[in-house]
């Protein structure tokens, strides 16, 4: 079985500031890791993925996160944030070469403000 | 990229009625596709995952005979509640694969908020 934590359930940072979103996993077997960002009554939208070789990976909208596997952490980070980065951030995992569902963890609201 | 579509966005219905709601891969073709809830300020539950052909397999604690799910092509799956009561109020949201990537990406629509008065 598979788990994913956020630690943060909310994050509030002042626009143009850095951020770092927090997400640990734990999973016995190897695993794919994704982040999604969800605005007010949307569906998920995919910010970025990790599957395999290089450990940063970048994403959309400026977004990179750093896979770490003695940590198992897959933390999402951007230098510089915009008003419009403000919603709901998720962490996810699956496990690799089967077709099992994604586990999410709890989610952390990105609040930027002016 | 491939899209998911859903149907209806937002729907108000009475207690005991049952509401349909259609999931839709509209550039691929998705032999499975995963049905969320999700309750405000959390994250989302999967309820059910529906495969092309099959019948759904559900999560521990989703009563099958409440949520009926059908899979009946290989670009729809339908999440019918019914006898839908206040407590089935919430935000669903469907979700694809696309088989021909060969990791489990989903796809996911945008959501479907249902109350029910």
């Amino acid at each position: 079985a598979q788990s994913v934590t956020q630690l943060d359930s909310q994050v509030p940072v002042f626009e143009e500031a850095p951020v770092e979103l927090r997400c640990n996993y734990s999973s016995s077997v190897s695993v794919y890791l994704f982040w999604y960002v969800q605005y007010p009554n949307q569906g998920l939208q995919l910010l970025l993925k990790y599957l395999s070789g290089s450990t940063l990976v970048k994403g959309i909208n400026g977004f990179e996160a750093e896979f770490n596997k003695s940590q198992t952490s897959f933390h999402l980070r951007k230098p510089s944030v915009h008003i419009s980065d403000t919603a709901e951030y998720f962490c996810a995992v699956s496990e690799r070469g089967s077709a099992r569902q994604l586990t999410f963890g709890s989610g952390t609201q990105l609040t930027v403000l002016p | 990229g491939a899209v998911v579509s859903q149907h209806p966005s937002r729907v108000i219905c009475k207690s005991g009625t049952s509401v349909k709601i259609e999931c839709r891969s509209l550039d691929f073709q998705a032999t499975t596709m995963f049905w969320y809830r999700q309750f405000p300020k959390q994250s989302l539950m999967l309820m059910a995952t529906s495969n092309e052909g099959s019948k759904a397999t559900y999560e521990q604690g989703v009563e099958k005979d409440k949520f009926l799910i059908n899979h009946a092509s290989l670009t729809l799956s339908t999440l019918t509640v019914t006898s839908a009561h206040p407590e089935d109020s919430s935000f669903y949201i469907c979700s694809a694969r696309d088989p021909g990537m060969g990791y489990n990406e989903q796809f996911f629509g945008p959501g479907t908020r249902l109350t029910v008065l």
